[in-house]
């Protein structure tokens, strides 16, 4: 068990809907790390909080958005929802940024119809 | 953008041999590498990270090689059991960022 909880485990919703994923990071870790993996790829990364501050942006749609909480916990908000938008969104928690490893959480399994 | 890729996509070995699971890198600047395991239905898990004023790192049972030389990194598995099977990723590190590979799957023959 990694420590970060990811919550819900499932979510199946229609096109043009919105969702919001949440996370839980390890007690301690101040970054938050939030990827996507489709099938057949890589994890490809979204966005980076640490300690509730917007830290470092990658290849994330202007329909996604997220923040992190002075509790530290992290919120993935995903809006008109396309069926390319189905993939696993895994989030990952830190330390802090650089050389820390990341631990990852299991993921919620987006499936849009 | 950065490329980090695995030389194989799939891998089977024999229950208590030694597997290896290779990975470039393109990134002369970074400066740390992690390996990751991925079982189906869960997340990454990390096994072993190596910084790069290093070659060489050993856990337990795994062993993970650094040369910079040809930005090559491996993961060697000793004495593979069945529940090695699993989706193996290698990822980079450079400043803030981490990039990952697209995994190479072992399977391990009983």
């Amino acid at each position: 068990d990694s420590g970060v909880t990811q919550t819900p485990k499932h979510l199946i919703t229609a096109t043009g809907q919105r969702v919001t994923l949440r996370c839980s990071p390890r007690s301690g870790d101040l970054s938050v790390y939030w990827y996507q993996q489709s099938l057949d790829q890589g994890l490809q990364f979204l966005i980076q909080y640490y300690n509730g501050e917007e830290r470092a942006k990658g290849n994330i749609l202007e329909r996604f958005s997220a923040q992190q909480f002075p509790d530290l916990h992290s919120e993935l908000n995903l809006s008109s929802l396309e069926l390319g938008d189905s993939a696993l969104y895994f989030c990952a928690s830190s330390v802090s940024w650089g050389e820390r490893p990341l631990h990852f959480g299991n993921g919620t399994r987006l499936t849009v119809t | 953008g950065e490329s980090v890729g695995l030389h194989l996509p799939t891998l089977s070995v024999q229950e208590g041999d030694n597997s290896i699971i290779n990975c470039a890198y393109s990134n002369s600047a970074s400066d740390y590498f992690i390996w990751y395991k991925q079982e189906s239905g869960k997340g990454p898990q990390f096994i072993i990270d190596i910084r790069s004023n290093m070659d060489k790192r050993q856990g337990q049972r795994v062993t993970v090689l650094l040369n910079k030389t040809v930005k090559h990194l491996s993961l060697q598995i000793a004495a593979t059991q069945p529940g090695d099977s699993a989706v193996y990723f290698c990822a980079e590190n450079t400043g803030n960022q981490f990039y990952f590979g697209t995994g190479t799957s072992l399977t391990v023959i009983p």
